[in-house]
């Protein structure tokens, strides 16, 4: 079946223009993440969507930094005023969430490609 | 909440020698466990995972991963390391309950030498 699907593949863009990169979640899965990994870092956490709840944006370096997910399915992440240091790999990743005894947990990640950015 | 150490950035090995990846952990009860690979170019793909159970978790690729609650520790381990195993390698952390999400350590990169 499809996978996480993200747009586009590769952005340039020059320094203080708005850009946004799009995700599509394999269907089904309740839970969506963005995160952000630089050259030679690891993945850094921005945001966590969970069905109707309320998203987790303490990852999001700064206000120029926004995300929505329209109907639970398709996100969008906007960075707006783009500078050189928010070059990077930005990756969406989607799983299931299923309900326990203790209440819901996230089940097993699934990635996207990435949308590879540079600001020039 | 919870939170993951990964405590070498980089590891060289000699092909056909053993590995150990490190992770530690810190949540108040037992957690959801996973590792994950990425491979130069690649996206991170799913190795293996713990939730409850019999404590030592195979994977794919050869690898398996053993949950001691003891030392907090979910360490990645293969017995015979291929040059096709260089990448990185993540843990991650995740929390029974609660909506909460996914805590991924900082990764470390493993370099396979001949």
């Amino acid at each position: 079946g499809a996978g996480v699907s993200q747009s586009p593949s590769n952005k340039v863009t020059e320094k203080g223009k708005d850009v946004e990169l799009r995700c599509d979640p394999i269907s089904g899965h309740t839970a969506l993440y963005w995160y952000r990994q630089s050259l030679g870092q690891g993945l850094e956490f921005l945001i966590y969507f969970q069905g109707n709840s309320a998203p987790d944006k303490s990852g999001l370096p700064s206000d120029r930094f926004s995300a929505e997910r329209t109907g639970g399915s398709v996100s969008t992440l906007t960075i707006q005023r783009t500078q050189q240091e928010d070059s990077a790999v930005y990756l969406c990743a989607s799983s299931l969430v299923y309900p326990g005894l203790a209440g819901a947990s996230t089940d097993t990640q699934y990635f996207g490609p990435g949308t590879r950015l540079t600001v020039l | 909440a919870q939170s993951v150490t990964q405590p070498d950035i980089h590891i060289t090995v000699s092909e056909g020698a053993s590995l150990e990846l490190r992770c530690n952990y810190s949540y108040g009860a037992t957690p959801y466990l996973f590792w994950y690979v990425q491979s130069p170019g690649q996206g991170l793909q799913l190795l293996l995972k713990y939730f409850s159970g019999d404590t030592l978790v195979q994977g794919i690729k050869g690898f398996e991963a053993e949950f001691k609650r003891s030392q907090s520790s979910f360490n990645l381990r293969k017995p015979s390391v291929h040059w096709s195993d260089a990448a990185e390698y993540f843990c991650a952390v995740g929390a029974p309950g609660g909506y909460q999400k996914v805590t991924f350590g900082i990764g470390t990169k493993l370099q396979v030498i001949p």
